[in-house]
């Protein structure tokens, strides 16, 4: 059965430092999402995106993330300037549905910012 | 924007019995509602959803039941067992591409 991928699985990184998060959706998709949870609480909506470009974004992400597919498989999640609360899992998910429907997640990256 | 409130928060039922989390949401124009079961260090897998043309879906153990009216959904889980123990969220989708998710509920199912 098809399923995301993502890597690495567990992310450590300084306070400031740059940091990019690895997603391979299920290949016949072409929607793709980031979600991240932080512990303890519910999955949060980060950004969505079709055809090289954000369709949508939340309040979360801010000019400190970016997004981009810079092949035919990759999907990733940069953020520039790493802070303590961004330390979270990071959820990429991806669906063939234009509207959002079925969208299929991947086992995360736990990111921890020191 | 859209808002889930799920509840319970935790659940413990035992082995056999049946299992019922509900959820409600705020936006009017949200029409399709997933439900994930994450289990512990893995992401959310979709286990059922329902459109909002529909007021009852099943799959095998597991019915998802919608009431468009009063804003609200369920999950109900029969002869459950010791590996439906996770923890389970439900979504809700408007007219965006985000799904808005509830807090979770996490179920223990007792052998």
């Amino acid at each position: 059965e098809p399923e995301v991928t993502q890597t690495p699985s567990h992310q450590v990184t300084q306070m400031g430092q740059e940091v990019i998060l690895r997603c391979v959706p299920i290949s016949n998709h072409l929607y793709f999402y980031w979600y991240r949870q932080i512990l303890g609480q519910k999955v949060e909506f980060l950004v969505s995106f079709y055809n090289n470009e954000i369709s949508e974004k939340s309040e979360i992400f801010d000019d400190q993330f970016s997004v981009e597919r810079p092949d035919g498989s990759n999907f990733t999640l940069k953020i520039r300037s790493t802070k303590l609360e961004d330390s979270a899992m990071y959820f990429c998910a991806s669906t063939e549905w234009r509207r959002g429907d079925e969208q299929y997640f991947g086992p995360g990256t736990r990111l921890t910012v020191t | 924007g859209e808002n889930v409130e799920q509840h319970p928060s935790t659940l413990s039922v035992q082995e056999g019995d049946s299992a019922v989390i509900k959820c409600t949401y705020s936006d009017s124009a949200s029409n399709y509602f997933p439900w994930y079961k994450q289990e512990l260090g893995k992401g959310p897998q979709l286990i059922i959803d329902i459109r909002s043309n529909v007021g009852e879906k099943k799959d095998q153990r597991i019915a998802v039941t919608l009431n468009k009216t009063a804003k609200h959904f369920s999950l109900h889980i029969t002869e459950t067992q010791p590996e439906d123990s996770a923890v389970y969220f439900c979504a809700a989708r408007a007219g965006s591409y985000q799904l808005t998710f509830g807090k979770g509920t996490k179920l223990s199912v007792i052998p």
